[in-house]
């Protein structure tokens, strides 16, 4: 079974509409995060979270907000979707101090927006 | 300027060459550094970090790291057409609570 798993791994939805994104880990991880990709941009950092009580803004939180229900549970939320948030999401997780962080990616969720 | 900055490619090189991936950083603060391979349509993968000066070594992989020119390089010794990929490039920042991707330089190795 894959350490990090997303929900769904792929969605169509329409402008304005309210979408959630799901990600739950095995890993016993207390660090996650949201990413976005897209084509020649990277991979750019949305939220991310030290622990179910610290939740803190990455660099395009903008239109994006998210919940830490559980040690092992990040949900990325899309308020009103539009379409230039259509892109290849990425939750990841990393443990503290060890081995310097390395981060551990679920495997995509490919999001469009209409 | 992007915190980490890495040539899009596409790096060609034939079966069983070395390939030489490169990134620059613009923050001196960064701790350690990590590559991660991406197959297309796939999430990244680890596979290497380096932290200290100098190179480090695993199999096939050879990652280097310069803190006084900011720069960090990943070597790929008999590249395989397996190997045929998008490399990304990570920092850690001084505060240990980010990593800064770059874009990604695209492999391609021919059989």
């Amino acid at each position: 079974d894959a350490d990090v798993t997303q929900t769904p791994r792929n969605r169509i939805t329409k402008t304005g509409k309210r979408i959630m994104l799901e990600c739950s880990q095995t890993k016993g991880h207390d660090r996650m995060y949201w990413y976005r990709q897209d084509p020649g941009l990277g991979l750019r950092l949305i939220y991310y979270s030290f622990d179910v009580k610290d939740i803190n803004k990455g660099e395009i939180s903008d239109g994006y907000s998210v919940s830490r229900q559980a040690q092992a549970k990040f949900s990325l939320s899309l308020e009103s979707a539009i379409p230039n948030q259509t892109a290849l999401y990425f939750c990841a997780t990393s443990d503290r101090g060890s081995p310097r962080e390395t981060q551990y990616f679920g495997p995509g969720t490919r999001l469009l927006v209409l | 300027q992007k915190e980490v900055e890495q040539n899009s490619g596409p790096l060609s090189v034939p079966e069983g060459a070395i390939a030489s991936l490169n990134c620059t950083y613009s923050d001196r603060g960064s701790q350690s550094f990590f590559w991660y391979r991406q197959y297309s349509g796939k999430s990244p993968e680890l596979i290497m970090f380096i932290y200290s000066n100098g190179d480090k070594e695993d199999g096939r992989f050879t990652a280097q790291l310069n803190k006084a020119s900011q720069y960090v390089s990943l070597l790929i010794r008999d590249s395989q057409p397996s190997d045929s990929a998008t490399y990304l490039c990570a920092a850690l920042g001084r505060n240990f609570n980010k990593f800064y991707f770059g874009s990604g330089t695209k492999l391609n190795v021919k059989p």
